[in-house]
């Protein structure tokens, strides 16, 4: 399964937009980008996932270039309680093994 | 729905001594997985379950540590004789995945909390 590296943590505030990259030069043709999010005392819990060019839903928007060795979770207008780590995964369709990094811990300022 | 439920939230033990946890997953959901969760770091597969079948228990320390899922729903993990080292947060989740089918989400449960002194 294709490694992922994404920033250790960042910083933003409130109606920020606020993009997390996640590098994946090692992604193999039929596997998927996931992103899922987790906050203090939780389990982690599923965003968004996609296979190449844009996807949206009500939370998130997730952009992947053409090659996908990289892709861009896009928080809109984050909120105080956006303040979660978030790990960006690699996985085929034929497993649906998740090898978590050690994510992007997010911090949400006022 | 109701989501993944996990027991108990919370757990201290001393070292040499055994603890179990136990899962009731999403009901219909096929696939069930323990994760180990240290802290700092992100949640490692200990162990999948499809039904009541072990599908990859690769990262199992299986000398101290076991899980079953009878009757292919609820799952109990246990650590026997438990280390310092394994003071972390186990999670449970499952999945509705089955053969063939392509990736599913995964459904986690809020995690006990396991203090070894």
């Amino acid at each position: 399964l294709a490694k992922t590296t994404q920033p250790i943590s960042m910083d933003s505030y409130e109606g920020q937009e606020v993009n997390i990259t996640c590098s994946h030069n090692n992604i193999a043709t039929n596997d998927y980008i996931t992103w899922y999010q987790q906050f203090p005392s939780q389990g982690p819990r599923f965003i968004i996932q996609g296979y190449k060019t844009k996807v949206t839903n009500e939370v998130a928007s997730l952009f992947i270039p053409a090659d996908r060795k990289s892709s861009t979770l896009s928080l809109p207008r984050v909120s105080l309680s956006d303040t979660a780590v978030y790990y960006c995964l690699v996985g085929g369709a034929d497993t649906d093994k998740l090898i978590f990094g050690t994510g992007t811990r997010l911090q949400v300022f006022p | 729905e109701a989501g993944v439920a996990q027991s108990p939230r919370y757990k201290i033990i001393e070292k040499r001594q055994s603890v179990a946890f136990w899962c009731n997953p999403i009901s219909g959901h096929a696939t069930l997985y323990w994760y180990q969760q240290i802290l700092g770091q992100g949640p490692k597969l200990l162990i999948q379950f499809q039904n009541n079948g072990v599908v990859d228990d690769s990262q199992l320390p299986k000398d101290r540590f076991s899980a079953e899922r009878l009757k292919g729903v609820d799952s109990t993990l246990k650590i026997q004789p438990a280390k310092l080292e394994d003071s972390a947060v186990y999670l449970c989740a499952s999945s509705t995945r089955t053969s063939g089918v392509s990736y599913n989400e995964q459904f986690f449960g809020p995690g006990t909390r396991l203090t070894v002194l």
